[in-house]
């Protein structure tokens, strides 16, 4: 069966640290997405990407980065991590008809 | 500015009770509003999409509806297990992506 994992499902780390969460999906889908969620705050688009080479901003971008080198997998990279950072981030991927399909999420602590 | 608000924030429902939980939305350009269940530690599972005023969907104990303005989910005779966190989303004409209401935490008490 199609899947998406993402690893680590749990990481607490530093204050600065630069820090990377993967994202795997076997949908063979072009639209990636990584999310994060915080009481009170829903889901909030980070960074998107359409297809390989092709990366976007959402709307909570700052401080964070990611690379398509192929279509099953969107890292996503702290670059120096920040209390701020602190959440539940979800990665979910997609066809073009809108509908995701989400990993189990990463809870990062940050320190 | 393109905006999507769920409410109640929560609900608590004896089994049995039906409710409603309401999505508005205050977007240009709509392509489908999605419904999603999200359990506690788990991501968010597919529930529905909508894609026209009028049109309905259900699922069990769940019927999803669609005007222009909102969305509503009905929940009928809940039951314990259908205690989760409830999110709208809607997809826009021109992009891929969905943006997420905050969401309606449901607890059903047996």
């Amino acid at each position: 069966d199609a899947e998406i994992t993402q690893s680590p499902r749990h990481k607490i780390t530093e204050t600065g640290r630069q820090v990377t969460l993967a994202c795997h999906q076997t949908w063979n889908h072009n639209n990636m997405f990584w999310y994060r969620q915080d009481l009170g705050h829903g889901l909030r688009l980070i960074h998107y990407s359409y297809g390989v080479q092709d990366t976007n901003k959402g709307e909570v971008s700052d401080g964070y980065s990611v690379s398509r080198s192929n279509t099953e997998d969107l890292p996503l990279t702290l670059e120096s991590a920040a209390s701020s950072q602190t959440s539940v981030y979800f990665c979910a991927s997609g066809a073009n008809t809108g509908e995701l399909f989400f990993g189990e999420g990463s809870r990062l602590t940050v320190l | 500015e393109d905006q999507v608000t769920q409410s109640p924030e929560a609900l608590r429902l004896q089994e049995g009770e039906s409710s409603s939980l309401n999505c508005s939305y205050t977007v240009s350009g709509l392509r489908g509003l999605f419904w999603y269940r999200q359990d506690p530690g788990k991501g968010p599972e597919f529930l529905f999409t909508l894609y026209s005023a009028g049109e309905e969907k259900e699922k069990e104990r769940l019927k999803a509806t669609l005007t222009k303005k909102e969305s509503f989910l009905h929940i009928t005779a809940p039951k314990p297990e259908d205690s989760a966190t409830y999110l709208c989303a809607v997809h826009l004409s021109n992009d891929y992506k969905l943006s997420f209401g905050a969401g309606t935490t449901v607890t059903v008490r047996a």
